[in-house]
């Protein structure tokens, strides 16, 4: 099975910060990477796939990038409703596994 | 707007059976791969099966293989997953998902979950 490593596994940053989180594929998985959002008590929510394709309605400050085995997502300017976790998935094939996580709280 | 309302979860023993439903509107059903993944206690996400927008492939983790099956009735809109020998391991938050359209493998529509906690 593909391994996915994230980094940071949490992050504190202030509104209007820019921050970067990456995630590691244990082999090329080309740009088969998908990331989501979840909030404290919710379902999460896909953000990004294809690597560097926004979902519908997500917000311009969120870009992701990378190919291969390395990917970053970056949020410019972070609003209050961006803290929260971050999952990264690679979907290349099955078995589609996800990073653990990484937390992104209000410093 | 898309809809996933998942049902079935429970408390069940060691060795125990559940099924799980889903029930999907909002969009035309029959025509999307649909899933479902797992979150546990420890907040990691797990993917657990897929099916095809007909109901003829499905996959399976080595983790459940044999154990789960992933099913559907595209004239009721609605997603199964039904679990036997279940294991404490199991235990945790299931979601109901939609696979996202072209080669798909992400999941672009979440339900609210259903929680299954496997314990004697």
């Amino acid at each position: 099975d593909i391994q996915m490593t994230q980094s940071p596994a949490s992050l504190s940053a202030s509104v209007g910060e820019t921050v970067t989180i990456t995630c590691r594929a244990s082999e090329n998985i080309y740009s088969y990477l998908a990331w989501y959002q979840q909030k404290q008590g919710k379902s999460p929510q896909l953000l990004v796939y294809n690597a560097k394709t926004l979902a519908e309605g997500v917000p311009s400050r969120f870009s992701g990038s990378g190919s291969g085995t390395q990917f970053s997502l970056k949020i410019n300017s972070l609003q209050p409703e961006d803290f929260g976790s971050y999952y990264c998935q690679h979907h290349y094939g099955t078995p589609y596994t996800f990073g653990g996580g990484t937390k992104l709280e209000i410093k | 707007d898309v809809k996933l309302v998942e049902s079935g979860g429970g408390l069940v023993k060691p060795g125990g059976s559940l099924k799980l439903s889903c029930a999907a509107s909002g969009f035309t059903f029959s025509s999307y791969t649909m899933s479902w993944v797992r979150q546990t206690p420890e907040k990691r996400l797990e993917w657990v099966a897929t099916i095809s927008s007909g109901g003829s492939y499905t996959y399976y983790p080595d983790s459940v293989k044999g154990r789960f099956t992933i099913s559907r009735d595209n004239a009721k809109n609605t997603l199964y997953l039904q679990m036997s020998s279940l294991k404490s391991e199991d235990t945790a938050m299931y979601y109901c998902t939609r696979d996202g359209l072209g080669r798909g493998g992400y999941f672009d529509y979440w339900g609210q979950g259903t929680t299954l906690t496997v314990s004697s």
